[in-house]
């Protein structure tokens, strides 16, 4: 098994230009998440998506978009990207949200860099 | 969303001392899990505590959750060069919400 794979691993883009990062998990699960991580921050969540068909704002929702394209897939869309987008992006998947009694498989990132 | 604060942000220390990260928030957490980030990859989960008071150890690594359920620690006792990395706690709502990190570096 995979597990969460994630592509590209990095990405360069110009200010204004847009962009589709992908996620897919093997692991059958229901629940998927974007998150990016920024220096001293942590992990912050940008959009979830509990089970197959349903999708949620998380934390910084801003500027991005999603898509829950099947149980294994979920894709992060940037429209226009702008420098404060540069990070790294994390996808992960769980078996199921809420009670915080699932754990969370991480896929490898993608770094995105915007000039 | 709850607010958890992660201290210390950075740790150095020699081969085999011992260190203690905290993870605290005003608020009560159902439950809380710890995770493990290497360079270059995502986090990996290292435990779940979701009972006040609970006490969990995983090898070299002893995990604590406050008995009013708003803090938490992880102590590692005799370090090792492979115990670096970037520490996350992460409490549990209807979905995570992961504090700064504590960065740790184990010096040989």
């Amino acid at each position: 098994n995979a597990g969460v794979t994630q592509t590209p691993k990095f990405q360069v883009l110009k200010t204004g230009q847009s962009m589709t990062l992908q996620c897919a998990q093997d692991m059958n699960h229901n629940s998927m998440y974007w998150y990016r991580q920024d220096p001293g921050m942590g992990l912050r969540l940008i959009y979830y998506s509990a089970s197959e068909g349903t999708t949620d704002k998380g934390e910084v929702p801003n500027g991005y978009n999603v898509s829950r394209l099947n149980k294994r897939e979920f894709s992060l869309r940037l429209e226009s990207a702008a420098p404060s987008q540069t990070s790294v992006y994390f996808c992960a998947s769980s078996e199921g949200v809420g009670g915080g009694l699932y754990e969370q498989y991480f896929g490898p990132g993608t770094r995105l860099t915007v000039t | 969303t709850q607010l958890l604060e992660q201290s210390p942000q950075f740790l150095s220390i020699q081969e085999g001392e011992n260190l203690t990260v905290y993870c605290n928030s005003s608020s009560v957490f159902s439950s809380l899990q710890w995770y493990r980030q290497e360079p270059g990859e995502g986090p990996v989960l290292l435990v779940t505590v979701v009972t006040g008071g609970e006490v969990k150890k995983l090898k070299r690594l002893t995990f604590q959750f406050g008995d009013a359920r708003k803090d938490s620690s992880l102590h590692i006792t005799a370090a090792q060069p492979g115990d670096t990395g970037l520490y996350l706690c992460g409490a549990a709502g209807n979905k995570l919400t992961f504090g700064g990190g504590t960065r740790v570096l184990v010096k040989p």
